[in-house]
């Protein structure tokens, strides 16, 4: 089963800041991922995906992530944080299951916080 | 819009006692999962509808049974819930076929148990 690592349950920025949020993905074949954000008592809302068209790939909100096979990373960036950005991130692979439809496996969630 | 929506977003239970949360979809999403995700914790897949197919996961607790009636609507029953069952419920969906494996999820029922 594929599985992902999200390094640093809490990142911590000031506002402006260059936001870091690392993912790395276990996979014997081309993956299909994806970040989630999760507000508090909210649903996840996607911020971007990885489908093997592009390496980078630009999400909502000013986020994008780029795909490097030689690291099996995929890492959330954001170049100048804002305090609406304070969130949970979930990182998350995607397996085909049997009987159709695929199954979304996630990482354990980095906490980012946003200071003044 | 089209969306996904779960009602109700905050349900009180005692412990033992039935109770059904409720998803419904706009998208005409042909699949349907139940996420179960507890605190601080990553959401994990209970069970999924392909169509009227269901597909429970290997470890999801004989408690917990869905029903999906028609495309729109699916139903998370928990038979006896008990105290670790609390948790954040979340619905998703998606479209087989158009080769993203993007799901769409909705708010969430937070299931506490007293």
């Amino acid at each position: 089963a594929q599985s992902v690592t999200q390094l640093g349950s809490h990142v911590s920025v000031s506002e402006g800041a260059l936001v870091l949020l690392r993912c790395n993905y276990s996979s014997s074949v081309p993956p299909y991922l994806f970040w989630y954000v999760q507000y508090p008592n909210q649903g996840l809302q996607l911020l971007l995906k990885y489908t093997s068209a592009a390496t980078l790939v630009k999400g909502i909100n000013g986020f994008e992530a780029e795909f490097k096979k030689s690291e099996t990373s995929f890492h959330l960036t954001k170049p100048s944080a804002h305090m609406s950005d304070a969130a949970e991130y979930f990182c998350a692979v995607s397996d085909i299951l049997t009987g159709g439809g695929n199954k979304l496996t996630f990482g354990t969630g980095t906490q980012l916080k946003v200071e003044l | 819009d089209a969306m996904v929506i779960q009602n109700p977003r905050y349900q009180v239970t005692q412990f033992g006692k039935p109770v059904t949360l409720s998803c419904s979809q706009t998208l005409n999403h042909n699949v349907m999962y139940w996420y179960q995700q507890k605190s601080s914790q990553a959401p994990k897949l209970l069970f999924h509808y392909y169509d009227k197919d269901f597909n429970n996961e290997a470890d999801t607790p004989d408690n917990f049974q869905s029903r999906r009636p028609n495309t729109s609507f699916c139903f998370l029953d928990i038979r006896s819930p008990g105290l670790g069952d609390a948790a954040m419920y979340l619905c998703a969906t998606s479209r087989e076929g158009t080769g993203t494996n993007e799901q769409f999820f909705g708010p969430g029922t937070r299931l506490t148990v007293l």
